[in-house]
């Protein structure tokens, strides 16, 4: 089974300048996450989506952070324009549903990550 | 904000060794999983103990959870260079109309051959 796809692994852009990221996730699952993982923390919720729906963007900068998932399946994130603090790694991680009634949030399967730094 | 806090930072043994980390949380939680992330990768899950378990094993993994005193810890027996990585306890709690997983910041584990 092939796993969560990111792209791309690296990239570095000046601050003021635009990015985006690309997430395919597994295959059938319904549940798309994005987090930061700022160095040396544990990531942090982004946005998650069920399909092509938001469940959850209470932790998104929107003004100037944007994602969407129009068929439910790959994944955009946007950043524009980039500051300094936005150098991370962005995670993208999906999981076959929400949540499983008798154990809770579902297992969620990372990507690689896109490591960006902000100059 | 980090719901989970991991203890320690960082823990360097001996091959062969046990390592514990251990994980405090603040609210109420549904599950609490444990997650590991080599060096430059993504996140792997480990192993998930709801909140009406008291431990759960996994291979040379044990995990204990204690609602009382709303920790958990993470035991690896015997541990091998390869279990060098950072290890995150995340808790899955309802927020406004969603529920999601709160990652603490991890404890650094190095395994020395």
């Amino acid at each position: 089974e092939a796993g969560v796809a990111q792209s791309p692994r690296y990239k570095i852009i000046e601050k003021r300048q635009s990015v985006a990221f690309w997430c395919n996730p597994i295959s059938g699952h319904a549940t798309l996450y994005w987090y930061q993982q700022i160095l040396g923390q544990g990531p942090k919720l982004l946005i998650q989506f069920q399909n092509n729906g938001v469940v959850d963007d209470s932790q998104l900068p929107k003004d100037r952070f944007s994602a969407e998932r129009l068929k439910g399946v790959d994944s955009t994130l946007k950043i524009q324009p980039a500051k300094l603090e936005d150098s991370a790694v962005y995670l993208c991680a999906s999981s076959l549903r929400l949540r499983d009634p008798a154990r809770g949030t579902d297992t969620q399967y990372f990507g690689p990550g896109t490591r960006l730094t902000v100059l | 904000s980090q719901q989970g806090e991991e203890d320690p930072q960082a823990l360097s043994i001996q091959e062969g060794e046990n390592a514990t980390m251990n994980c405090s949380y603040k609210t109420s939680i549904n599950n609490l999983q444990w997650y590991r992330q080599n060096s430059g990768r993504g996140l792997v899950h480990l192993i998930l103990i709801r909140s009406n378990e008291r431990e759960k094993h996994s291979g040379r993994l044990r995990v204990t959870l204690d609602t009382s005193k709303k920790s958990s810890s993470l035991l690896i027996t015997a541990s091998r260079a390869a279990d060098t990585a950072s290890y995150f306890c995340a808790t899955d709690r309802r927020a406004d109309s969603s529920y999601k997983l709160i990652f603490g910041s991890g404890t650094r584990l190095l395994v020395r051959p």
